[in-house]
């Protein structure tokens, strides 16, 4: 099966610097990678996806570029402001083909002020 | 609550019990999925669901039972067998099996 990995762990900037966290995959038939944040005690929530038609998506301070010949992914955020802190997770899985979504370990974003 | 509903939002399991987690959607989605999560861990698969009377371990699936016998329901029973069973549980759902998820708010289950 799937299985991601994602790194670092642990992420902690300056307010308005970049941040960058990267993912790895192993099932060379994945097709979709979403990024999810999750504030503390909340739900994850979708922030940015791709799929493996296109190499790079862009929205606002955020974005995800898709690398699928060495099969890793990463997120982008610019100009980072505190309320991006939280722990972010990258996941992966074949869209409609009865496959499960596989979540790397998370990391977690701190930005100080 | 983003059109999936877990309940309860916290629940108390004693020795030797099984206790079952609600999750509800009206999304319409054909898939459910449910994680546990660990305190600074990530997201591990305990069951999904394709689709009405069909569902698929996943990677934790030993102490965990689950039915799906409507579509917007999909519970999950924690069952005596699970010997360390104090997590955070989400239930998600998507249109299509890998497609995104939303989530619901979940279930914070310890053991008494």
């Amino acid at each position: 099966g799937e299985n991601v990995e994602q790194h670092p762990s642990t992420l902690s900037v300056q307010e308005g610097d970049s941040a960058v966290i990267k993912c790895t995959y192993s099932d060379s038939a994945s097709n979709y990678f979403p990024w999810y944040k999750q504030e503390l005690g909340k739900r994850p929530q979708l922030i940015i996806d791709i799929r493996s038609n296109v190499g790079e998506k862009k929205d606002q301070r955020i974005a995800v570029t898709l690398n699928k010949t060495a099969k890793h992914f990463s997120l982008h955020i610019t100009e980072t402001q505190p309320e991006d802190s939280a722990v972010y997770f990258c996941a992966a899985s074949r869209w409609g083909n009865n496959n499960d979504m596989r979540f790397g370990a998370g990391t977690r974003l701190t930005v100080k002020p | 609550d983003g059109g999936i509903t877990q309940s309860p939002k916290y629940l108390f399991r004693k020795e030797g019990q099984n206790v079952t987690l609600s999750c509800e959607q009206n999304l319409n989605h054909d898939a459910m999925y449910w994680y546990r999560q660990d305190p600074g861990q990530g997201l591990r698969l305990i069951y999904y669901s394709q689709i009405v009377n069909d569902f698929q371990k996943g990677d934790i699936a030993e102490g965990y039972s689950v039915s799906r016998e409507k579509k917007e329901s999909f519970p999950l029973t924690v069952t005596s067998a699970q010997k360390n069973p104090t997590a955070f549980y989400l239930c998600a759902s998507s249109i299509a099996t890998g497609g995104p998820l939303n989530f619901g708010a979940g279930t914070r289950l310890s053991v008494l």
